[in-house]
């Protein structure tokens, strides 16, 4: 199993700030994802990498940017906070079992209101 | 390119009743899917998956979905629904390298 840590788990803050949204995994794994979901909506990759100093933009397009100094955590940061920036924030990594038994485990998700 | 359809963004049952939870995906490739149930304020869960073994594949909590290539579907069913199934159920398809594409999501209300 994979433990996949998120925090915070809700915040609120007002236009202009910037934020970073925390995420971190135990399990030494290579592969770690940023997903978005607004309310009703099918989540969206924003952010991938594949290992350290390893960042890739994901299929929708974010002014948010991601790093990964080490392999255990893989923050994102919005330099200045906008209203459309409201949603939840899920990070994600793989973990690969025996063959092609691979999962993906999420962390329980940051849900970012900005007024 | 890959994509999953799901019908239906409420789906309302009675404890008990049979639940059916459709997915419609499409993909260039032999698909790999997957079902995610999201409880209320909790992260997503994997209920379970298809990776081209088994046509119909069973899950946790007593879910089961079948793989019907003919009919580019991926339907989720349970026979007898429990209140505690109540949440938010995603189909997705893999997209490369682990990267998965969610669908819209379908909320379950299960009534006593």
């Amino acid at each position: 199993e994979a433990d996949i840590y998120q925090t915070p788990r809700y915040l609120v803050i007002g236009t202009g700030k910037k934020i970073t949204l925390e995420c971190s995994q135990t399990m030494g794994h290579d592969k770690m994802y940023w997903y978005q979901q607004d309310p009703g909506m099918e989540l969206h990759l924003i952010h991938y990498s594949y290992g350290v100093n390893s960042t890739e933009k994901g299929d929708l397009s974010s002014e948010s940017t991601v790093s990964r100094i080490r392999t255990e955590h893989f923050p994102l940061t919005l330099e200045s906070a906008r209203p459309s920036h409201t949603s939840q924030y899920l990070c994600a990594s793989p973990f690969r079992g025996q063959g092609t038994n691979e999962k993906l485990f999420f962390g329980s998700g940051t849900q970012l209101s900005v007024l | 390119a890959q994509s999953v359809t799901q019908l239906g963004s409420h789906v309302s049952v009675s404890e008990g009743a049979l639940v059916l939870l459709r997915c419609n995906y499409s993909s260039s490739v032999p698909p790999y899917l997957f079902w995610y149930v999201q409880y209320p304020n909790q992260g997503l869960q994997l209920l379970l998956k298809y990776t081209s073994a088994a046509t119909l594949v069973k899950g946790i909590n007593g879910f089961e979905a079948e793989f019907k290539k003919s009919e580019t579907s991926f339907h989720l069913t349970k026979p007898s629904a429990h209140m505690s199934d109540a949440a938010e159920y995603f189909c997705a398809v893999r997209s490369g390298s682990y990267k998965l594409i969610f669908g819209s999501g379908t909320r379950l209300l299960v009534r006593p």
